[in-house]
């Protein structure tokens, strides 16, 4: 079955850096990635996804990459806000409609 | 509001007692899901039901209990539960396969 390995699974950045989160999979036949935010007392939200025809996805300050041939894909944020402080989730997804997350980035944006 | 609610948002039991958690979706979607998430673990995939239909179960205990009566609502039935059986539970919806899921809130659950 599919594995996915998030990192880091803690992340500090300065407030206006830029944060960037890698995940690979395993089973090639995964065909979709989502990236979920969660806040706290919240449940996961999806902020970008891609699927496997196209090689990165860019949608105002974030972007994600997919590199299909290494099997693994980033999350990328560039200048970062106090609001990008939460729980980032990257997950991997396969025709049986079946979607396998990492363990979770925590994400702190420094003032 | 994602259109997914879960009642009750928390929920304390003990491991004699029996529970229901509720899920509705007000999205027309046509699968649901159930996730469990635990500290420090990955969000782990219960149950999988397409058009009321059960389509996965992740080798879930027995002591977890699924029910889909309608494309909108999704309960999970709790009894004889375990202290290791506290956490998060999700539940999800989602139109086309594989496709975006939509969150609920969750259910906090302790199991005294």
């Amino acid at each position: 079955g599919e594995n996915v390995e998030q990192h880091p699974s803690t992340l500090s950045v300065q407030e206006g850096d830029s944060a960037v989160i890698k995940c690979t999979y395993s089973d090639s036949a995964s065909n979709y990635f989502p990236w979920y935010k969660q806040e706290l007392g919240k449940g996961p939200q999806l902020i970008i996804d891609i699927r496997s025809n196209v090689g990165e996805k860019k949608d105002q300050r974030i972007a994600v990459t997919l590199n299909k041939t290494a099997k693994h894909f980033s999350l990328h944020i560039t200048e970062t806000q106090p609001e990008d402080s939460a729980v980032y989730f990257c997950a991997a997804g396969d025709r049986d409609d079946k979607i396998i997350f990492g363990k979770g980035t925590r994400l702190h944006i420094l003032p | 509001e994602t259109g997914v609610t879960q009642t009750p948002r928390h929920l304390v039991m003990g491991m004699t007692n029996k529970k229901s958690l509720k899920c509705e979706q007000h999205l027309g979607h046509n699968a649901m899901y159930w996730y469990k998430q635990s500290a420090k673990k990955p969000l782990e995939l219960m149950f999988v039901y397409n058009f009321k239909e059960q389509t996965e179960n992740n080798s879930v205990p027995s002591r977890f209990s699924p029910e889909c009566p309608n494309s909108s609502h999704l309960f999970l039935h709790l009894h004889t539960l375990q202290p290791e059986d506290s956490a998060l539970y999700l539940c999800a919806s989602s139109q086309g396969s594989p496709g975006e899921q939509y969150f609920g809130p969750g259910t906090r659950l302790t199991v005294t």
